[in-house]
């Protein structure tokens, strides 16, 4: 079975551009969650989708957003760059039912520089 | 209010057993994991606990947990070099009972000394 698939591994962009990175979770999981990794906040939830709807989000401003297809498949986008959102920013996915363990299931992460 | 900590680093030296612990405070946690990160790898899964358990124990690895004094600690026992890697403790906060978001900790650093 294959894992969360995190494209693209590393990136290189300038302040004020934009990104958007992509996440395919493990077949059969509906519920996709982001989080960013920084050396100084460690690990931080962005926002969780299920079923093409945010179900939660964290403390980041407007800049940050993503969104789900019907395929589970969800990107997220990062606007006007700056040289803090330097990061690793992991997806994880679970099966997202209610009353589940709900255990993460992460994949290795976009490695993001921001110049 | 969320939160969890840890301390930074452990150094073991091989074979002998290690124990990282964690503090939380949300009463509301439904479950509780422990995550293992090797250099430049996502994040893996190596066990979790649901809140009402004191123990859960599964091959090297055994999770104790104080409900009381919100706390957690994860026992390895027969350290070896390649447990070497940061673990971290994350607690589930779910709203509206459906889903949730993961608190982490900031990771505890284990290096062990052959």
């Amino acid at each position: 079975k294959a894992g969360v698939t995190q494209t693209p591994r590393y990136l290189i962009k300038t302040r004020g551009q934009q990104v958007t990175l992509s996440c395919s979770p493990i077949s059969g999981h509906r519920s996709v969650s982001w989080y960013q990794q920084t050396p100084g906040q460690g690990l931080q939830f962005l926002f969780e989708y299920f079923s093409e709807t945010q179900r939660n989000k964290g403390n980041f401003p407007g800049r940050f957003s993503g969104r789900q297809f019907s395929n589970s498949r969800s990107e997220m986008n990062v606007s006007t760059l700056e040289l803090g959102d330097s990061a690793l920013y992991l997806c994880a996915s679970s099966s997202g039912l209610a009353g589940v363990t709900g255990e993460l299931f992460f994949g290795e992460g976009s490695r993001l520089t921001v110049l | 209010g969320e939160d969890v900590e840890q301390s930074l680093f452990l150094s073991v030296r091989e074979g002998d057993s290690s124990v990282i612990n964690c503090t939380y405070t949300d009463s509301s946690s439904t479950y509780l994991y422990w995550y293992k990160q090797e250099p430049g790898a996502g994040l893996q899964l190596l066990t979790y606990i649901f809140s009402n358990m004191d123990m859960k124990q599964d091959q090297r690895l055994t999770v104790l947990l104080n409900k009381k004094d919100k706390h957690l600690s994860l026992r390895i026992a027969d350290t070896q070099t390649g447990d070497s890697a940061i673990y971290f403790c994350a607690e589930k906060i779910s709203p509206y009972n459906q889903g949730g978001k993961l608190i982490f900790g900031q990771g505890t650093e284990l290096s062990v000394k052959p």
